[in-house]
């Protein structure tokens, strides 16, 4: 069966230090997408990355970077020099290409205190 | 381009009513979703569309609850009979597809805020 783990319920850090979120996925395809979403506290999910399982590189975008690890299928997400803004709730997520819909972890809230 | 949009952005309504629920995806996106999440809770899958195909309906709660999809774009969630616990945000998305190995990715509405008193 699928399954997204975010054993992290609720991380607090202060400003500027760097933050990584993990996310844990179970899966019996060979082919299959993972997902970042962020919601901030205006509720709206923000799509964040989208991976796909043939492409283990990691990804930089700003102070945004992501850890795919096929090995220990984990797929974790980290924040450096994190800001007041980055404060939300982050949802890992799992597809495959045959079922349409998204496999959710149950979120990370993410408190960044000035 | 213009994303999801969803209306009404919030509803109240008394028990007993019935609620209609309304989601224009993103121009040329075939595949639509419906998602309800409750309180500081994950995202529970509701309904399914994709093009011309029979929708998926097997995350509806009950038969107070149902969709529709006209002309392949426009989307409307109705809840008849509204219960206390169908308070929830009412989440919409929308891809280019999915299948024939690939799974686009979903982008999602504001969502729909329903309160039942």
């Amino acid at each position: 069966a699928q399954k997204v783990t975010q054993a992290q319920t609720e991380i607090s850090v202060v400003e500027k230090e760097d933050v990584t979120l993990d996310c844990v996925y179970e899966t019996r395809d060979t082919t299959y997408y993972l997902f970042w979403y962020k919601q901030p506290p205006s509720g709206e999910l923000v799509f964040l990355i989208r991976r796909n399982s043939f492409d283990e590189q990691n990804e930089i975008s700003g102070r945004y970077s992501w850890n795919f690890q096929k090995s220990t299928s984990s797929f974790n997400f980290t924040i450096t020099a994190s800001q007041v803004v980055d404060s939300a709730v982050y949802f890992c997520a799992l597809s495959d290409t045959s079922n349409y819909q998204l496999i959710w972890g149950a979120g990370t809230k993410l408190i960044i205190k000035p | 381009g213009a994303g999801v949009s969803q209306s009404p952005s919030n509803k109240v309504t008394e028990k007993g009513k019935d609620v209609e629920l309304r989601c224009d995806p993103i121009s040329g996106h075939t595949a639509l979703y419906w998602y309800r999440q409750s309180l500081g809770q994950g995202l529970e899958f509701l309904i399914y569309f994709q093009g011309n195909s029979a929708p998926d309906k097997s995350g509806l709660p009950s038969d107070r609850f149902s969709a529709e999809r006209t002309g392949g774009s426009v989307s409307t969630l109705t809840i008849q009979r509204t219960q206390q616990e169908d308070s929830a945000v009412y989440l919409c998305a929308s891809s280019l597809a999915h299948g024939q190995g690939k799974a686009d990715t979903q982008y999602f509405g504001p969502g729909t805020r329903l309160t039942v008193l």
